[in-house]
This record gives C-alpha cells, sequence and structure tokens, in this order.
C-alpha cells in the first residue's frame, strides 16, 4: 500500500510568489493534516481535514496561506504571496477515520522543503 | 533531505551503547504522548506510544517512561545502532486538540 505522498519535494522560489504544494493521502484516510517545521524548530500544526471538510485551521500562520481539499482525497497548500519566514519543510499526514479526538495513527509524508528567497 | 537546524540538541552516543533522549511536555492536561523518529529526507515515522495511564511500555529495543508529575517524557533505545542515527520528537496530545510536537532530539551514532 502507497504511503502519504508530497509533491514537490522542494520548491526554490522568490519572495512575492505563489506555490503550490500537494498531498496525496493513504487511500480510506479521511482525516489529513498540515504541518511545517521551520529550521531548527519544532514542527507546528496548521490544519486538519476531515474528509473535504476543515476540522481545525487554528495554526494557519495568517491569510497568505490556503488549503483545499476538494472531493476529500487530496489537498493542496498554496502560499500567495510567498516570504521569507515562510521557509521550512511541510509535512502532511493523513489518519483513518475518527478525528483528532482519537489515537489513530498519524502517517506523516516525506515533506516538501520549500525555500523562499 | 531536510536540513537539521543548527541549534537542535544533539546526543551522540557509542554504537551498542544505550541512548536516552529527553522531553518536556506543556500541557498537564496531555492523555496520550508519540515518539516520532525522522531520519533525513523522510517524514517523522511513528516508534512507540504511551497513554496517561502508564508510566513505561516496552516495545522492541526502545522504552517509553512517562513521569507525570514533572511533566517529562524519555526514550530509551537499547543497543543503538548506526540506523538509529536520526531526530527524535515527542508529540504530547490532549483529547479534542492536534497533537503539539517538541523541538526535536538529534541522535548520532558514532562507530
Amino acid at each position: 500500500e502507497a504511503g502519504v505522498t508530497q509533491f514537490p519535494s522542494h520548491s526554490v522560489i522568490e519572495k512575492g510568489q505563489t506555490v503550490t504544494l500537494r498531498c496525496d493521502p493513504i487511500s480510506g484516510h479521511d482525516n489529513l493534516y498540515w504541518y511545517r517545521r521551520v529550521m531548527g524548530k519544532e514542527i507546528k500544526f496548521l490544519l486538519h481535514f476531515v474528509k473535504e471538510s476543515k476540522q481545525d485551521e487554528s495554526g494557519m500562520p495568517n491569510n497568505r496561506f490556503l488549503a483545499e481539499r476538494t472531493g476529500g482525497t487530496y489537498s493542496t497548500l498554496k502560499v500567495q504571496p510567498a516570504e521569507l519566514e515562510d521557509s521550512g519543510v511541510y509535512f502532511c499526514a493523513s489518519s483513518l477515520p475518527g478525528g483528532a479526538s482519537s489515537y489513530n495513527e498519524q502517517f506523516f509524508g516525506p515533506g516538501t522543503r520549500l525555500t523562499v528567497l | 533531505g531536510e536540513s537539521v537546524g543548527l541549534h537542535l540538541p544533539t546526543l551522540s552516543v557509542q554504537e551498542g551503547d544505550n541512548s536516552i533522549i529527553n522531553c518536556a511536555y506543556s500541557n498537564s492536561a496531555s492523555d496520550y504522548f508519540i515518539w516520532y523518529k525522522q531520519e533525513s529526507g523522510k517524514g517523522p515515522q511513528f516508534i512507540i506510544d504511551i497513554r496517561s495511564n502508564m508510566d513505561k511500555r516496552q516495545g522492541q529495543r526502545v522504552t517509553v517512561l512517562l513521569n507525570k508529575t514533572v511533566k517529562h517524557l524519555s526514550l530509551q533505545i537499547a543497543a543503538t545502532q548506526p540506523g538509529d542515527s536520526a531526530v527524535y520528537f515527542c508529540a504530547e496530545h490532549h483529547y479534542g486538540q492536534n497533537f503539539v510536537f517538541g523541538p526535536g532530539t538529534r541522535l548520532s551514532v558514532l562507530p
């Protein structure tokens, strides 16, 4: 069974440009999470989808970040316009149905390394 | 792969020795904890978990200890191997909230 996949693996853009990250969760996993790790710091929660609905987006830094999960399958995270402080590794994770209050294991993708120059 | 932060806490151990990685968590109401291992170029991978009604749990070569009194979690790796070199994260969870991760510790296994 394929794991969580993310595309691209690396992205280098200039400040002010737009970047879209994609996450394909494990098939059948209703829960999809986005996380971010900036250099040397902890992994921080961004948001949580249950199917196509945003369950919790309390971790989204600001309105330059837009996440979607049309059809409840793959998800995209768009940063527009990108700023220098957006650089980091963006992880996606998915888990079986049960929601954040359950203890279903989250399976992480390899991450997208975003560098904003 | 992902570059590791310059200021990431680092633990260096000799191959074959035991490793102990520590984590202080923040929320006394957290009731579930996980240790993740992240190798270069990969996402975090589940190692072992523990619920707040336990103080110790063992897996294969790994043991997690939970001290709720001082909000401390540790991961013990027995007979550390080169393949154990990675960044290790603890994560805490409280009902109704999402996981909160610690800053990570880099484990380097010396030959």
